[in-house]
């Protein structure tokens, strides 16, 4: 069964500043990989995924990631963090043939300061 | 605009008291999910509709039942309600049950028990 590991419980960023989420997968092929941030009280938004092809992937609000499979990472990046960022993220894995079920990381819980 | 309505958006019970927690889309999408999120960990998958066709996961307790009178809503009963059942309760729906389909979630049902 497919696991995701979220290492950070929480960062702390300057606005402006970069920002860079990890996220490492166990899976024995290449899995789907979805990015998603819940803002307080809110459901889940989806802000990019990866199938197969180009390993670094555009997504909403300035998000990219890029999927390393030698590291089986999957990890979420901005170039200039806006204090609307401030958010949980969470990754998340599907696995071919799992049906559209998914597993999610426990969550990086991101603080902008100004 | 087409989304995912929860409601009640909070919710409080009494300890054994039964519960319904509604969910209804105006997506036309195939496949309804339900997942339990407590507080500060990852949204964890209860149990999914394909069409009528219901799906449990295996660690989801009895205690927890659902219902999808049509293709635009799905109930989450909870029968008894104990206090670790406390938690955001999350639907989501995607149109197909293949996996890698984006699951657009609702804002979430937040459960209180007393």
């Amino acid at each position: 069964a497919q696991s995701v590991t979220q290492p950070d419980i929480h960062i702390t960023v300057s606005e402006g500043a970069s920002l860079e989420l990890r996220c490492n997968y166990s899976y024995g092929a290449t899995p789907y990989l979805f990015w998603y941030v819940q803002s307080p009280g809110q459901g889940l938004q989806l802000l990019l995924k990866y199938f197969s092809g180009d390993t670094l992937v555009q997504g909403i609000k300035g998000f990219e990631a890029e999927f390393k499979r030698s590291q089986s990472s999957f990890n979420l990046r901005k170039p200039s963090v806006h204090w609307s960022d401030a958010a949980e993220y969470f990754c998340a894995v599907g696995a071919p043939g799992y049906g559209n079920k998914l597993v999610f990381g426990a969550g990086t819980i991101l603080r902008v300061k100004s | 605009d087409a989304m995912v309505i929860q409601n009640p958006r909070y919710q409080v019970t009494q300890f054994g008291k039964p519960v319904t927690l509604s969910c209804s889309q105006t997506l036309n999408h195939n496949v309804m999910y339900w997942y339990q999120q407590k507080s500060s960990q990852a949204p964890k998958l209860l149990f999914h509709y394909y069409d009528k066709d219901f799906n449990n996961e295996a660690d989801t307790p009895d205690n927890f039942q659902s219902r999808r009178p049509n293709t635009s809503f799905c109930f989450l009963d909870i029968r008894s309600p104990g206090l670790g059942d406390a938690a955001m309760y999350l639907c989501a729906t995607s149109a197909r049950l293949a996996g890698g389909n984006e699951q657009f979630f609702g804002p979430g049902t937040r459960l209180t028990v007393l």
